[in-house]
């Protein structure tokens, strides 16, 4: 089945620790995008990708980087994971510079720094 | 700054009645306005986006939205409610600056009730 997806699905992390969300889409967009959801907050950007090679911060980028080698993987990765990093995770993609094309989302990595 | 508000945390509605999520917009230039949902441990699912002309959009599911640019609003609407719409409704805009951005409101949750 066509779309994104996310692993892992659910992890516990300690603290201090590295971690590496993965996510992969199979539709060819050229832009991907990696999102937070916290209660109360809704969805908040935090690296995005125009297409393979280039990246972009979002809205709450720190602590988080991510690469793009190739269109289909957007990995994100903790480089030291801390409690406030604890959220759910979600990946998403679209067409690249298309205002009106919807983008599509992955069903979640739920991360718990302890 | 691009945003979108969601002023309302939980909407309650009985089953069979209409139901109204309320967002409203602040963009530059013409907006780009997109309805997600998000059922129970999952991703976000598109229902409906506004790109020009009618104002009325419809949707997935029943959904419909209506355009409103003097108070600029994006209201999505059902006319009869049912439980298994009971969800997490997100607003969302694209960055005019950055195509390639979509921006979030913070959600409202929707509780049909029986």
């Amino acid at each position: 089945i066509a779309g994104i997806t996310q692993a892992p699905t659910s992890q516990i992390l300690a603290a201090g620790r590295r971690m590496t969300l993965r996510c992969t889409q199979d539709m060819r967009h050229n832009a991907m995008y990696w999102y937070r959801q916290d209660l109360g907050l809704g969805l908040r950007l935090i690296h995005y990708s125009n297409t393979a090679g280039t990246t972009g911060k979002g809205e709450v980028p720190d602590g988080y980087s991510v690469s793009r080698a190739n269109t289909d993987d957007f990995p994100l990765t903790l480089a030291s994971a801390v409690p406030s990093q604890t959220s759910v995770y979600f990946c998403a993609s679209s067409e690249s510079g298309v205002m009106n094309t919807e983008a599509f989302f992955g069903q979640g990595t739920r991360l718990t720094v302890v | 700054a691009q945003s979108v508000a969601q002023p309302e945390d939980q909407v309650n509605v009985a089953e069979g009645n209409p139901l109204t999520v309320k967002c409203t917009y602040s963009v530059s230039g013409n907006p780009y306005l997109f309805w997600y949902v998000q059922y129970p441990n999952r991703g976000l699912q598109f229902l409906l986006k506004y790109i020009t002309g009618d104002n009325l959009v419809k949707g997935s599911y029943g959904f419909e939205a209506e355009f409103n640019k003097s108070q600029t609003s994006f209201h999505l609407k059902k006319p009869s409610a049912l439980v298994s719409d009971s969800a997490l409704y997100f607003c969302a805009v694209r960055d005019p600056y950055n195509t390639d951005k979509l921006i979030f409101g913070t959600g409202t949750r929707l509780q049909v009730f029986p």
